[in-house]
């Protein structure tokens, strides 16, 4: 399978613990994007990267989330002391740096539920 | 900033119906368009894209969308609807604002029924 990955699908948090994910681009994409979807809403962006560059960081990238990409490969998404709104679907897209036209693919998405 | 709304929450169709999904985006300069598609349980997957050229562009599985710059509307279509179908449809879009992020509308839930 040569598509986005990401690890783990599902994770179930107590409130307060940290919690990271890991996502996989595919080979030779060099772009690398977070999204977070909740329920019943299209995916909203976090942040991006360039190689292992951020970029890219909206303002719902609170002070308790942290990306990095240290080899420009994968990338881990950290949330700190999560807060049960941080439940939601996280989302890493990837895509190859050219122009304005570039296409963003979509890994499977590790699903976080806060208790 | 830009926004993209997708108007019909929720589609209900009749197997063979024909669709159409509306989505109209806020920017007045060059941007691209996408529809991606939710399979129950599968990943988000490209349906198809507009970046420049023909208006009338067509994707997989006998999608096709239309962009109407006038209108800022990227509406998707399909003449015969399958059973297959039912899934969760985005309509997004990125602007040439050097911004790299996509911008997703709500999204529309088409449910076919056989």
């Amino acid at each position: 399978d040569t598509g986005v990955s990401q690890d783990p699908r599902h994770k179930i948090t107590k409130r307060g613990q940290n919690v990271t994910f890991r996502c996989d681009p595919i080979s030779e994409h060099n772009r690398l994007y977070w999204y977070r979807q909740t329920l019943g809403q299209g995916p909203e962006f976090l942040t991006y990267f360039q190689n292992e560059a951020q970029l890219e960081k909206s303002r719902l990238l609170s002070d308790r989330f942290s990306a990095e990409r240290p080899k420009g490969s994968f990338s881990t998404l950290e949330i700190q002391r999560t807060e049960q709104g941080d439940s939601a679907m996280y989302l890493c897209a990837s895509s190859v740096r050219g122009s304005f036209q570039e296409t963003q693919y979509f890994g499977p998405g590790t699903r976080l539920l806060v208790l | 900033a830009q926004s993209v709304s997708q108007h019909n929450h929720h589609v209900i169709l009749s197997e063979a119906a024909s669709l159409e999904l509306g989505c109209n985006y806020s920017y007045g300069g060059t941007v691209n368009l996408f529809w991606y598609v939710q399979y129950p349980g599968q990943h988000l997957q490209l349906l198809l894209k507009y970046f420049s050229g023909d208006p009338l562009v067509k994707g997989i599985k006998g999608f096709e969308a239309e962009f109407i710059k006038s209108k800022f509307s990227f509406n998707l279509r399909k003449p015969s609807v399958q059973w297959s179908d039912t899934a969760e449809y985005f309509c997004a879009v990125n602007a040439d604002t050097g911004r790299r992020a996509l911008t997703f509308g709500s999204g529309t839930r088409l449910q076919v029924q056989p």
